[in-house]
């Protein structure tokens, strides 16, 4: 089993639509854990930290299921501008991130 | 103001080449990273320093090797260049300490292609 798995997609979804994205991790000591956001070409750059309690910012929502070894993103009323790859990554215990492949969001008008 | 710079951002080259990619934080971060981004997406680490003392070498050939000069440098010297190193190297810091403070943050990469 890898380390980190994610459903590569692309998942395409009109404006306006909800999507929710899985990642499920082998790592039980993981302690913190991350989305990023990659678009085409370009580096990734932090969305947002997932907490245990679940957290939201704006659209977003980010939850973490330790029992079932998963967190989620939640993205509401999407934008053409989410289009973009979703990383979701977690610490390995040794000061470095354990990335999933990504989940390619493509929203279309 | 740039946080995390790489430099070059593209790098062509020919087999058998030795070539160097810089990278500078201005963040005040104590830890520091290199990432191999391969054609199928995926990120993986190969090194990680903390206020310039090797912390990860991820099974990487020797030919690769960090230096850290300061804790705002890392530099990545790859000799012997093969076609299998072809890929996007990210540089990325973190401030380090608990897992609390494990948020990193990615130069813009270097898109390494290897003839």
């Amino acid at each position: 089993r890898k380390e980190v798995e994610q459903d590569p997609g692309p998942f395409n979804v009109p404006e306006g639509a909800t999507v929710a994205f899985n990642c499920t991790y082998s790592n039980s000591a993981s302690q913190s854990f991350f989305w990023y956001r990659q678009d085409c070409r370009k580096e990734p750059k932090l969305l947002m930290s997932v907490y245990s309690s679940g957290n939201e910012d704006g659209r977003f929502t980010a939850q973490l299921n330790r029992a079932s070894q998963y967190i989620s993103l939640l993205i509401r009323d999407s934008k053409l501008s989410d289009s973009a790859t979703y990383l979701c990554s977690m610490d390995t215990g040794r000061r470095a991130l354990t990335f999933g492949s990504g989940t390619r969001l493509q929203v279309q008008p | 103001d740039t946080a995390v710079s790489q430099t070059p951002k593209y790098l062509v080259t020919q087999m058998g080449n030795d070539k160097s990619i810089k990278c500078e934080q201005n963040l005040g971060h104590d830890t520091m990273y290199w990432y191999k981004q391969d054609s199928k997406k995926f990120l993986k680490i190969m090194f990680s320093y903390n206020n310039k003392e090797l912390i990860i070498n991820e099974t990487v050939p020797n030919r690769f090797s960090p230096k850290s000069p300061d804790k705002a440098h890392l530099n990545l010297h790859i000799n012997s260049l093969e076609l299998g190193d072809s890929a996007v190297y990210f540089c990325a810091s973190s401030q380090g300490g608990t897992a609390d403070y494990n948020e990193q943050f990615f130069g813009p990469g270097t898109r390494l292609t290897v003839l």
